[in-house]
């Protein structure tokens, strides 16, 4: 059974740091490329940020580029968010999703989600 | 970057009837386009990919049609756990992944 779980949310002030990650299991993570999907409360659905099965590949979202980074630990089935310098504008849950290839791809799993709130 | 339409916003029905919706892309996205079902409090579910292949597990009422800039989902009767937000998405064009705002079907 393909399970991702999400953690690492929460409340942080403007300008500060929190870093996600996502646990996999139920694949062979490395051949699948892996993204950050986010929901604004009440809102629709936002792409992050991806990256390819062998963490050789990344791409943002314009809004994210040079604030957040993402990374995946192949060794632990573990994708990561680093998010710096965030804004009241990046208050969203955060979802982890498997991509149906390992460079691109829908994405097929998600985890539960773990929300991330910005303010002072 | 490719923006996705959907239409309409909110869609009343009642159980047992079908369900149209509809996905427009700003340019063609040949068959690269995906629809999500999304349930209150839960992450979204892959329903459709490649515009017309169902996801695993998902029921033969989820259809989906079209290619290059006009999309449909359709859901030939409805059932009670069918009411949500779908929303499309396109993989054609990346970065970025784009995604529709959402149609929300809701029990009439």
């Amino acid at each position: 059974e393909v399970q991702l779980v999400e953690s690492g949310g929460g409340l942080v002030q403007p300008g500060g740091s929190l870093r996600l990650s996502c646990a996999v299991s139920g694949f062979t993570f490395s051949h699948f490329a892996m993204s950050w999907v986010r929901q604004a409360p009440g809102k629709g659905l936002e792409w992050v940020s991806s990256i390819s099965g062998s963490g050789g590949g990344t791409s943002y979202a314009d809004s994210m580029k040079g604030r957040f980074t993402i990374s995946r630990d192949n060794s632990k089935n573990t994708l990561y968010l680093q998010m710096n310098s965030l804004r009241a504008g990046d208050t969203a849950v955060y979802y982890c999703a498997k991509g149906t290839g390992a460079i691109t791809g829908f994405f097929d799993y998600w985890g539960q989600g773990t929300l991330v709130t910005v303010s002072s | 970057e490719i923006v996705l339409t959907q239409s309409p916003a909110t869609l009343s029905l009642s159980p047992g009837e079908r369900a149209t919706l509809s996905c427009r892309a700003s340019q063609s996205v040949s068959s690269y386009l995906a629809w999500y079902q999304q349930k209150p409090g839960q992450a979204p579910r892959l329903l459709i990919y490649d515009a017309s292949n169902r996801a695993t597990g998902i029921p033969a009422r989820f259809s989906g049609s079209g290619s290059g800039t006009d999309f449909t989902l359709t859901i030939s009767s409805l059932e009670p756990e069918d009411f949500a937000v779908y929303y499309c998405q396109q993989r054609f064009n990346w970065p970025p992944y784009t995604f529709g705002q959402g149609t929300k079907l809701e029990i009439k």
